[in-house]
């Protein structure tokens, strides 16, 4: 079975200041990895995916994340954050080849001020 | 239309009440899922239908009974809850039921149990 940990369970940051959010996985087999973001009282949606190839993807609202197999991790970046991105971030793993059954991590409040 | 939409918005019943959660999606996605969230934590998944089959139960309560009347709508029918059973309702839609593909969430249903 896999897991997912997000350590930081608030992240607070003054606008226009880098973030990185951490997430690290527990798996014995390979999987796929996923960052969702949760706005006050909506859904989830998703930011971006780690399916296979290159490690570093980014989403249209310039977050970005690396995928480092070594130390399981796929920490979410930011390199200047804006108050809209105020939210709750959930990580989240599926394993290849089997239903769709995400997994996700405790989350991570992102409070933005200014 | 990337949208999913679920009603009612908010649900108020008691214990002893029957009342039924409905959801729909027209992305021609054949995925639709059912997850739980309380205050402060991640999704739990709760069902999983895949062209309009039952694939997964995650050993949920029988007061809780998923339907899926077609491959646009999802239902998710209570009876004799729990005021612990409060909590956000999401139902989600991906394109197929395998791992790797976007989990488009809807709104939610915040229900009280009283």
């Amino acid at each position: 079975a896999q897991s997912v940990t997000q350590l930081d369970s608030q992240v607070p940051v003054f606008e226009e200041a880098p973030v990185e959010l951490r997430c690290n996985y527990s798996s014995s087999v390979s999987v796929y990895l996923f960052w969702y973001v949760q706005y006050p009282n909506q859904g989830l949606q998703l930011l971006l995916k780690y399916l296979s190839g290159s490690t570093l993807v980014e989403s249209i609202n310039g977050f970005e994340a690396e995928f480092n197999k070594s130390q399981t991790s796929f920490h979410l970046r930011k390199p200047s954050v804006h108050i809209s991105d105020t939210a709750e971030y959930f990580c989240a793993v599926s394993r290849p080849g089997t239903a769709s059954k995400l997994t996700f991590g405790t989350g991570t409040r992102l409070q933005v001020t200014l | 239309d990337t949208e999913v939409t679920q009603t009612p918005k908010h649900l108020v019943m008691g214990m002893t009440n029957k009342k039924s959660l409905k959801c729909e999606q027209h992305m021609g996605h054949r995925a639709m899922y059912w997850y739980k969230q309380k205050a402060k934590k991640p999704p739990e998944l709760m069902f999983v239908y895949s062209y309009e089959k039952l694939s997964i139960n995650e050993s949920v309560p029988s007061r809780f009974s998923p339907e899926c009347p077609n491959s646009s709508l999802l239902n998710l029918h209570l009876h004799a809850l729990q005021p612990e059973d409060s909590a956000l309702y999401l139902c989600a839609s991906s394109q197929e039921g395998s791992a790797g593909y976007e989990q488009y969430f809807g709104p939610g249903t915040r229900l009280t149990v009283t």
